[in-house]
């Protein structure tokens, strides 16, 4: 399975934009780049996902870098509310279902 | 509509027992994973359940064992507890798109399990 890397721990302040970063420079051609988070005390959800092209949805966007080799998700107003564990994570095309899970970032929010 | 479900919410257990975790699926869903989360970890897939059967396994000794029913919900069975057992079950759901899974559908996690293993 191909390993993607984050910071352990990330600092916002409420109201501003957010860049989480991940690497993942053993990507293959037709692995997914999908992104869940986890707050305080509940289950992972999801939060978008994509292969090639930039995606937008009304959680987040996902910028991934013309190599693939690595991708940021930008939160554009931090909310406390987003405070969390995020996941990126990499889906081979013919290997649905399972999701692997790194260590993920760690997002503080201060109001 | 009610998203996955899962208890109980907390279990207490000692070791060398045996024990059931129960999952409902999310409205429509017919595809179940299971996750093991220990404290300060990402979760780690145990297995997925597609039409009453195991389709995918993670890496889970054979004390770990799972069944799903024809409403979809599913089972999880751990025998002989270990201590290390000790973590949170998370309960996934999902639409199965593709033959053999899709790379693209979308988990539904349940607040999970939390076992202790004394």
């Amino acid at each position: 399975d191909a390993k993607t890397t984050q910071p352990n721990s990330m600092e916002s302040n409420e109201e501003e934009p957010v860049h989480l970063p991940c690497n993942h420079s053993t990507i293959s051609g037709t692995d997914y780049i999908h992104w869940y988070r986890q707050l305080p005390s509940q289950g992972p959800e999801y939060v978008i996902h994509g292969l090639t092209s930039n995606v937008n949805n009304r959680m987040a966007s996902l910028a991934i870098a013309e190599d693939r080799k690595s991708s940021t998700l930008i939160l554009h107003r931090a909310t406390l509310r987003d405070a969390a564990v995020y996941y990126c994570i990499l889906r081979p095309y013919n290997q649905g279902g399972k999701l692997i899970f790194g260590q993920g970032t760690e997002l503080s929010v201060k109001p | 509509d009610a998203g996955v479900t899962q208890s109980p919410t907390h279990l207490i257990k000692t070791r060398g027992q045996q024990v059931t975790l129960r999952c409902s699926p999310k409205s429509g869903h017919d595809t179940v994973s299971w996750y093991q989360q220990a404290l300060g970890q990402g979760p780690q897939f145990i297995f997925q359940y597609y039409e009453e059967e195991e389709r995918q396994r993670g890496n889970f000794p054979d004390r770990f064992s799972g069944h799903q029913f024809p409403n979809y919900s599913s089972e999880l069975n751990v025998n002989a507890l270990l201590l290390g057992d000790s973590a949170l079950y998370l309960c996934a759901s999902s639409l199965e798109v593709l033959a053999g899974g899709s790379s693209t559908d979308t988990q539904y996690f349940g607040p999970g399990t939390r076992l202790t293993v004394l």
